[in-house]
């Protein structure tokens, strides 16, 4: 089956403690990106990379990082975590068309609290 | 500063009815937009799209319009049914830059019986 995989779905931490939650894609996807989700501000991203060894920041990267060392997966590190970094997150994976790239295939999300 | 905007957090429609969700968007640079929705507990799912050389494009139950010059575009669901309850995001591209979709803040569509 077609998917994007995340770990964890759900993940309650303390403020500073690294954490990494990762994404996999089995549809051989060059494209792939995170997202994060919040109340009234819809799904924003914090990175996207067009394929291996090759990562962008999206709008809001500020207290993450990515790394992408091969095609299918894509983990997002949380080095310090903040309370103000409690959010549902999501991976997306795309094919490189044009058009058909902004056509993404989301993970189920990892619900992350901070305290 | 949300470049893609729903105005309407909620909606309510009956089932057997159309649904119409709103976007409008400011980049003018925009020229791709879609459709997904997102039930609880789920990612989001592409829905239906739409290029700006086009002013309609259909899917079965579900028409996007498109109106460049207002920058606005709709989604309508016809008929409307249970299923249909979900959060629908609008988003849209710049194909020069495919890979950065902006989105939406949602719209929660409850379609009652």
């Amino acid at each position: 089956e077609a998917q994007v995989t995340q770990n964890p779905r759900y993940l309650i931490t303390v403020t500073g403690k690294k954490l990494t939650v990762t994404c996999s894609q089995n549809m051989n996807h060059e494209y792939m990106s995170w997202y994060r989700q919040d109340p009234g501000l819809g799904l924003r991203q914090i990175y996207y990379s067009m394929n291996v060894e090759v990562t962008d920041k999206g709008d809001v990267p500020e207290g993450y990082k990515v790394s992408r060392k091969e095609k299918r997966n894509f983990p997002l590190i949380l080095e310090s975590p903040s309370p103000n970094q409690t959010s549902l997150y999501f991976c997306a994976s795309s094919p490189p068309q044009p058009g058909l790239a902004a056509e993404q295939f989301f993970g189920p999300g990892t619900r992350l609290t901070v305290l | 500063d949300q470049q893609v905007k729903q105005n309407s957090p909620s909606l309510s429609v009956q089932e057997g009815r159309i649904s119409i969700l709103n976007c409008d968007y400011t980049n003018s640079m925009f020229d791709y937009f879609l459709w997904y929705k997102k039930y609880p507990a789920e990612g989001p799912t592409f829905l239906i799209s739409i290029s700006s050389i086009k002013d309609k494009n259909e899917d079965g139950r579900f028409t996007v319009f498109l109106n460049k010059s207002a920058k606005h575009l709709s989604l309508h669901i016809v008929p409307s049914q249970p299923g249909d309850s979900a959060v629908y995001f609008c988003a849209a591209s710049d194909t020069g830059t495919a890979s950065k979709l902006t989105f939406g803040t949602g719209t929660r569509l409850q379609v009652t019986l």
